[in-house]
């Protein structure tokens, strides 16, 4: 248990549905993120959050939408979303930007 | 572009000693990560270098050549449950973290 968890584990929606992520960090950070991994591929960065402000959105299509209401939650909105789509979605979080961060066990979306 | 390399995958047996390699081309340079990552399992931080050298905690050990942008990750002893996925990560000089692609390890009886 790393003290970060994550909501689905597993996740199957068609294209045209609409689902959310959730994750939720009990260490106290103040930073949170999201990744995106395909197998064989490197993380991909997807936003980050410092102190619930948005500090980084790397490039990510519109039909991924987060949330960050406090320091310790973290949603992920999902709609309209394309096969491409399909991927292990990691949330992270780090005491302070950048730094060693402790990951949730991620949500292993597949889209139809 | 900044670029992380590591070998996509190794073979080694139980007990022996395995070196997993990490180069990076990177704008700047601000440390360096490794992280394990078991199938179907979140990654686990294992390391970090900022200077060089080497930085052993236990079994694992991670050495680091800022001028020839080049870590290594060293596993002793290797056990069946050391078969995982390492990742190595540097931060650059925006701080952003740049991740490799990752090196799967299978250890054999």
């Amino acid at each position: 248990e790393t003290g970060v968890t994550q909501t689905p584990r597993h996740l199957v929606m068609g294209m045209t549905n609409k689902k959310s992520l959730k994750c939720e960090q009990h260490l106290g950070h103040n930073a949170m993120y999201w990744y995106k991994q395909s197998a064989k591929k490197p993380l991909e960065l997807m936003f980050v959050y410092n102190f619930k402000e948005q500090t980084e959105n790397n490039s990510v299509p519109s039909r991924f939408s987060p949330e960050c209401p406090n320091s310790s939650h973290l949603f992920l909105h999902l709609h309209t979303l394309q096969p491409e789509d399909s991927a292990l979605y990691l949330c992270a979080s780090s005491q302070e930007l950048h730094n060693e961060q402790f990951f949730g066990p991620g949500t292993r979306l597949t889209v139809l | 572009g900044q670029n992380i390399d590591q070998p996509t995958e190794m073979t080694a047996t139980e007990g022996a000693i395995v070196q997993i390699n990490c180069t990076y081309q990177t704008s700047g340079f601000n440390g360096l990560f490794w992280y394990q990552q078991h199938a179907g399992e979140a990654p686990t931080f294992l390391s970090y270098n900022v200077l060089d050298g080497l930085e052993e905690k236990g079994r694992f050990s991670s050495f680091l050549s800022r001028s020839k942008g080049y870590s290594y990750l060293l596993l002793k002893e290797l056990q069946m449950k050391d078969s995982a996925s390492y990742l190595c990560a540097v931060r650059d000089r925006d701080y952003q973290l740049i991740w490799g692609a990752g090196t799967k390890l299978i250890i054999k009886p």
